[in-house]
């Protein structure tokens, strides 16, 4: 089952204006990741953030966290053609066992 | 460090045939992960192993699906026999304990 839903489905953007990807989740997590995925390829871990945190940043990614809402927004600053890709949401529920449940995606095209 | 191997990368086969998936994981990561990804949604789990052990299986279709993890390190995920709604990428993931997890590239099977 998904836990994350990530919204929009489809973002396209020009170059240099700044992406906002959003995410809910259903249940208590431990904490929430951020995956990027080229086509044809296998996900890469960009960010990671604790829910005792509320914001993080790396680089040109910012992502917040609001447990209340059951939500987290991932901010893509200054974007270049190369963030083209799908990002995925993904929620570690805590537990015996490190389990990752991953949303349905956000294709993200950034033209030049 | 080496990444994530996974072979083949492609695999075409017709229905009710069988076909065996490998993946070799990051060199010291004791969790390895088998994801169906269907065409535009995100990763599914279907196995989880702690070294050479099983520790999720819930949502693998037992029916059809085997996967085993050798000497806890290689492993292979095994559909007979195969259905058409089985066609997806399969992907393998490992991890450090409570680390991000690291992809392959995946597996793109076509079922006929």
């Amino acid at each position: 089952s998904q836990q994350g839903e990530e919204d929009p489905q489809a973002l396209s953007i020009q170059e240099g204006e700044n992406a906002t990807m959003n995410c809910s989740y259903k249940t208590s997590i431990n904490n929430l990741q951020w995956y990027r995925q080229n086509s044809g390829r296998g996900l890469v871990h960009l960010i990671l953030i604790r829910s005792n945190e509320r914001e993080k940043h790396s680089g040109r990614l910012r992502v917040t966290l609001d447990t209340s809402k059951k939500s987290s927004s991932l901010l893509i600053t200054a974007s270049r053609a190369a963030d083209t890709a799908s990002y995925f949401c993904a929620t570690d529920a805590g537990g015996s066992n490190y389990k990752l449940t991953f949303g349905k995606g956000t294709l993200l095209t950034v033209n030049p | 460090e080496a990444g994530v191997a996974q072979s083949p990368r492609y695999k075409i086969i017709e229905k009710r045939q069988s076909v065996a998936f490998w993946c070799n994981p990051i060199s010291g990561h004791a969790t390895l992960y088998w994801y169906q990804q269907i065409l535009g949604q995100g990763p599914k789990l279907l196995i989880q192993f702690q070294n050479n052990g099983v520790v999720d299986d819930s949502q693998l279709p037992k029916d059809r699906f085997s996967a085993e993890r050798l000497k806890g390190v290689d492993s292979t995920l095994k559909i007979q026999p195969a259905k058409l709604e089985d066609s997806a990428v399969y992907l393998c993931a490992s991890s450090s304990t409570g680390s991000p997890l690291h992809f392959g590239n995946g597996t793109r099977l076509t079922v006929t």
